[in-house]
């Protein structure tokens, strides 16, 4: 299947510290890219939906100044944790569809975010 | 969309028994629908999709039932492995939407 890659696959930060994750997609071009956050014992939750060349969309609730999210190119979005405190710590997950493949979303391997 | 909860339920299942998961949606516009498999500390991973016109689906070892009267979901892992062992969840759209996640079933495999 298509391949989906984020990194870092964990990251330790200070409080009031910027952190960026990337998700790649590697074999194929993504117009739209999917970032969700999970925390521990529970489900996937939706943060936003990243266009490619326009402005992300946020889900109800999640702070998009401090959420930055850029998708400057077909196979790269970008999500940064602004003056990440601790109750950011999560899992952090992005998809993409492949266009040719169908409805499947493929997923990156998430990004463990810590903030001490 | 798809309702989500806290504390995943689990289901423990003797190894080469079988395995049923449910899931209960709520958007009765969904139209297509997948159940993934997320080890500890992975990203999810595609088990098997249907698609609204269809009632039952089957893969190696996986069978996914849908009942769009109850809006209910099935996986049914047949001869369940310790390799098994995972959280498995729902997840639906409608039209290419972003994917819904359902809020999961942690699946232990008991050898």
């Amino acid at each position: 299947g298509a391949v989906v890659s984020q990194h870092p696959s964990w990251v330790i930060c200070k409080s009031g510290t910027s952190v960026k994750i990337e998700c790649r997609s590697l074999d194929f071009q993504a117009t739209t890219m999917f970032w969700y956050r999970q925390f521990p014992k529970q489900s996937l939750m939706l943060m936003a939906t990243s266009n490619e060349g326009s402005k992300a969309t946020y889900e109800q609730g999640v702070e998009k100044d401090k959420f930055l999210i850029n998708h400057a190119s077909l196979t790269l979005s970008t999500l940064t944790v602004t003056s990440a405190h601790p109750e950011d710590s999560s899992f952090y997950i992005c998809s993409a569809r492949h266009p040719g493949v169908g409805r499947e979303a493929f997923f990156g391997q998430g990004t463990r975010l810590t903030v001490v | 969309g798809e309702s989500v909860g806290l504390h995943l339920p689990t289901l423990s299942v003797q190894e080469g028994d079988n395995s049923i998961i449910n899931c209960a949606y709520s958007n009765s516009a969904s139209d297509y629908f997948i159940w993934y498999k997320q080890e500890s500390g992975k990203g999810p991973q595609f088990i098997i999709d249907i698609r609204s016109n269809m009632d039952k689906r089957q893969g190696q070892r996986v069978t996914v039932l849908l009942n769009k009267t109850v809006k209910h979901l099935s996986l049914q892992i047949a001869a369940t492995q310790p390799g098994d062992s995972a959280v498995y969840f729902c997840a639906g759209d409608s039209g290419n939407t972003p994917l819904v996640f359902g809020k999961g079933t942690r699946l232990s495999v008991i050898a």
